[in-house]
């Protein structure tokens, strides 16, 4: 079974450009997660979609952050403008539903902004 | 809203000792994962305790819950260098699978 996919695996930009994030879960998993991970801390839930229902995104910062999960399946994140401090690991994580279902993730985006 | 903490947040060990790393959380949770991350890559699932009593364990490393205490702990027996890597526990409450986790343990294994 694949695991979740993720791209780009690096990404380096210039504050105030635009950047976006793709996800493609595994197969048959309608609950899809975006987490930002910042150095040396634990990921932190952004937003979270069933199928392609964003059912908990209170913590996406929606000045500058969108995302989408179009058809139920793959997902694109989108920050604009890119502000320094957006500077981490971005994950995606699926699961087969929400409910107490184990989440695998992605090998993440590393996005650095100068 | 439920918090995570874990400590030690760096652990240098030896090969051959054992250790263990604790993780405290602070409301009612109704699961605990155990996740594991290798520099630049993603995490890797452990474990995952369901109920109070739980203890799993999978080769040197061996991962127990108690629910009235609010304290999970991640036990290393006989520590190897592969074991190297940064160890992170998270809670889940509801149905809804919202996972909260720790800072993380560094834990670095040396010959």
């Amino acid at each position: 079974e694949a695991g979740v996919v993720q791209s780009p695996r690096y990404k380096i930009i210039e504050k105030k450009q635009p950047v976006a994030f793709w996800c493609n879960p595994i197969s048959g998993h309608n609950t899809l997660y975006w987490y930002l991970q910042n150095l040396g801390q634990g990921p932190e839930l952004l937003i979270r979609y069933e199928n392609e229902e964003a059912v908990d995104d209170s913590q996406l910062p929606k000045d500058r952050f969108s995302a989408e999960r179009l058809k139920g399946v793959d997902s694109t994140l989108k920050i604009q403008p890119a502000e320094l401090g957006d500077s981490a690991v971005y994950l995606c994580a699926s699961s087969r539903t929400s409910s107490y279902n184990e989440q695998f993730f992605g090998p993440g985006t590393r996005l650095t902004v100068l | 809203e439920l918090k995570v903490e874990q400590n030690p947040l760096f652990l240098s060990m030896q090969e051959g000792k054992n250790y263990t790393i604790y993780c405290n959380y602070s409301t009612t949770s109704d699961r605990l994962y155990w996740y594991r991350q290798d520099p630049g890559k993603s995490l890797e699932s452990l474990f995952v305790l369901l109920s109070n009593g739980a203890v799993k364990q999978e080769g040197r490393l061996m991962a127990s819950l108690d629910t009235k205490a609010r304290l999970s702990t991640l036990h290393i027996t006989a520590a190897v260098h592969d074991l190297s890597a940064t160890y992170f526990c998270a809670g889940t409450t509801g149905t809804a699978s919202k996972l909260t986790f720790g800072t993380g343990t560094r834990l670095q294994v040396t010959l």
